[in-house]
C-alpha cells in the first residue's frame, strides 16, 4: 500500500495551460510538502502544510496554489503554465511533534513538461 | 541560513568494495538528518533517519553517523553491489521550521 501517492505521474502540456497534481498520504502525517526537483536535481521546497494550513511559501509564484482539503490531501494547483515550470514535482509527508520531525516519506514524483 | 553539502559529487567504484558518502550542514539546530536514495526518473527511498540525540543508525549494509557539533554526517556502504548504483541525498529540517533542506546529492555507480 502506497505511503505517499501523487497523481498524474508524467503531465505534458501546452505554456498558458492551467493543470493540477494531486497528493495522498496514508500514514496520518499532520505535516505535508511541495518539493520541486530541477534539470540538476537538486530539490528545493515550495510550500509546506501543517494540519492543513500553510506554514511555508518558499518565494514561489502566485501562480502555482496548493490546496489542502484535508490532512491525508495536498494538491497543486499551477496556473498559466511556463516553460520554466517543466520539473519533477515531489510530495511528501512527515509528521511534527514539539522538537521532533519524523521520518519523512515522498511520492514517487510527477514530471511536468510544458511545450 | 541551512546550507548542505554532499561530497562527492559523483563516485565509481568496483564491485565490493566498501565506500563512504558525505553530507555537511553549516547550522547544527537541526531535528534529525536523513539519507534517501534516488534511482533515475524514480522518487526518494528514505534510507536512515538519525534524531538529533543519536550518533549512529544501521540498517543491512547501510551505517549512518551524525556528528551534529561538527555538522558532519556520513553515510557507510559495506561490500558494494550494483543495485546500490543511484544518486544519494541528505536532508535535514532545521528546528522550529517545517522543511527539508536537501544536499545536492552523491552519484553513485557501482561496477559490476
Amino acid at each position: 500500500d502506497t505511503a505517499v501517492s501523487q497523481t498524474p505521474k508524467y503531465l505534458v502540456t501546452q505554456m498558458g495551460n492551467d493543470k493540477s497534481i494531486k497528493c495522498e498520504q496514508n500514514l496520518g502525517h499532520d505535516t505535508m510538502y511541495w518539493y520541486k526537483q530541477d534539470s540538476k536535481k537538486f530539490l528545493k521546497i515550495m510550500f509546506s502544510y501543517n494540519n492543513k494550513e500553510l506554514i511555508i511559501n518558499e518565494t514561489v509564484p502566485n501562480r502555482f496554489s496548493p490546496k489542502s482539503p484535508d490532512k491525508a490531501h495536498l494538491n497543486l494547483h499551477i496556473n498559466s503554465l511556463e516553460l520554466g515550470d517543466s520539473a519533477v514535482y515531489f510530495c511528501a509527508s512527515s509528521q511534527v511533534r514539539g522538537n521532533l520531525n519524523t521520518e519523512a516519506f515522498f511520492g514517487q514524483g510527477t514530471r511536468l513538461t510544458v511545450v | 541560513k541551512q546550507e548542505v553539502t554532499q561530497i562527492p559529487a559523483a563516485l565509481s567504484v568496483p564491485e565490493g568494495e566498501n565506500l563512504v558518502l558525505n553530507c555537511s550542514f553549516t547550522d547544527s539546530a537541526i531535528y534529525n538528518l536523513q539519507w534517501f536514495r534516488q534511482d533515475p526518473g524514480k522518487g526518494l527511498t528514505s534510507l536512515l533517519l538519525i534524531q538529533s540525540s543519536q550518533r549512529e543508525q544501521t540498517s543491512g549494509r547501510l551505517n549512518a553517523s551524525l556528528d551534529k557539533s561538527s555538522g558532519r554526517s556520513t553515510l557507510y556502504i559495506a561490500a558494494s553491489q550494483p543495485g546500490d548504483s543511484a544518486t544519494y541525498l541528505c536532508a535535514v529540517p532545521p528546528s522550529g521550521t517545517y522543511k527539508y533542506i536537501f544536499g545536492t546529492g552523491t552519484r553513485l555507480k557501482v561496477l559490476a
